[in-house]
């Protein structure tokens, strides 16, 4: 039963540009939505997250949406930069216990 | 300050077989989840352990089990192996008190199982 989904699984934008990667989830029961950026050869490592009870979260380029009437959140990226191309995955958590992953989106950063 | 340990990196078993997977978690964290991350997509939650004990499990068979010791470390043992167990599998740990902000979930770099 996947819960999260990432509908595109990859992102090719140019360097500057905004990326902009999407999420929609199905259980409105989720209390907190996260992104992960995931190198090859490393583990996931946290990026920002947002609570359910907010709209929005902004950490220097990254910024969250979350739209929980449409159960869908978003992660902007401005500006893009080589060093972001990675795998991104959108998680969701409930009561801060297991989280629930989507299959991941991978941005390539073009020069 | 080491993040999360894990152990082999990578690993080739034969089906059937048993195999056992080592974690040792960041400093001053006290949880341990296990997720599995099949070829193309995310990873999905195996199990979670705390105080020694099993405090969450997610979809999957008795085939895996898992451990944690006194200082925190974990394994997980995956019995009959069968070629869909190839995977990469992500250790991931927090400490005592995440909120609910989830920022303490670190994971490592991962154990690559192929199962042939």
């Amino acid at each position: 039963d996947q819960q999260v989904k990432q509908n595109s699984p990859s992102l090719s934008v140019q360097e500057g540009r905004i990326s902009i990667l999407n999420c929609d989830y199905t259980n409105s029961m989720f209390d907190y939505f996260l992104w992960y950026k995931k190198y090859p050869a490393e583990g996931p490592t946290f990026l920002i997250s947002i609570s359910s009870i907010k709209d929005k979260n902004e950490d220097g380029r990254f910024t969250v949406f979350l739209n929980k009437s449409a159960k869908h959140l978003s992660l902007h990226i401005v500006p893009s930069q080589p060093g972001d191309s990675a795998v991104y995955f959108c998680a969701a958590t409930l009561a801060d216990y297991k989280l629930s992953f989507g299959a991941g989106t991978t941005v390539t950063v073009r020069a | 300050d080491a993040g999360v340990t894990q152990s082999p990196t990578h690993l080739i078993k034969t089906r059937g077989q048993q195999v056992t997977l080592r974690c040792s978690p960041k400093s001053g964290h006290d949880t341990v989840s296990w997720y599995q991350q099949a070829l193309g997509q995310g990873p999905q939650f195996i199990f979670q352990y705390y105080e020694e004990e099993e405090r969450q499990r997610g979809n999957f068979p008795d085939r895996f089990s898992g451990h944690q010791f006194p200082n925190y470390s974990s394994e997980l043992n995956v019995n009959a192996l069968l070629l869909g167990d190839s995977a990469l599998y992500l250790c991931a740990s927090s400490p005592p008190i995440t909120g609910l902000s989830n920022y303490g979930y670190t994971f490592g770099s991962g154990t690559r199982l192929t199962v042939v």
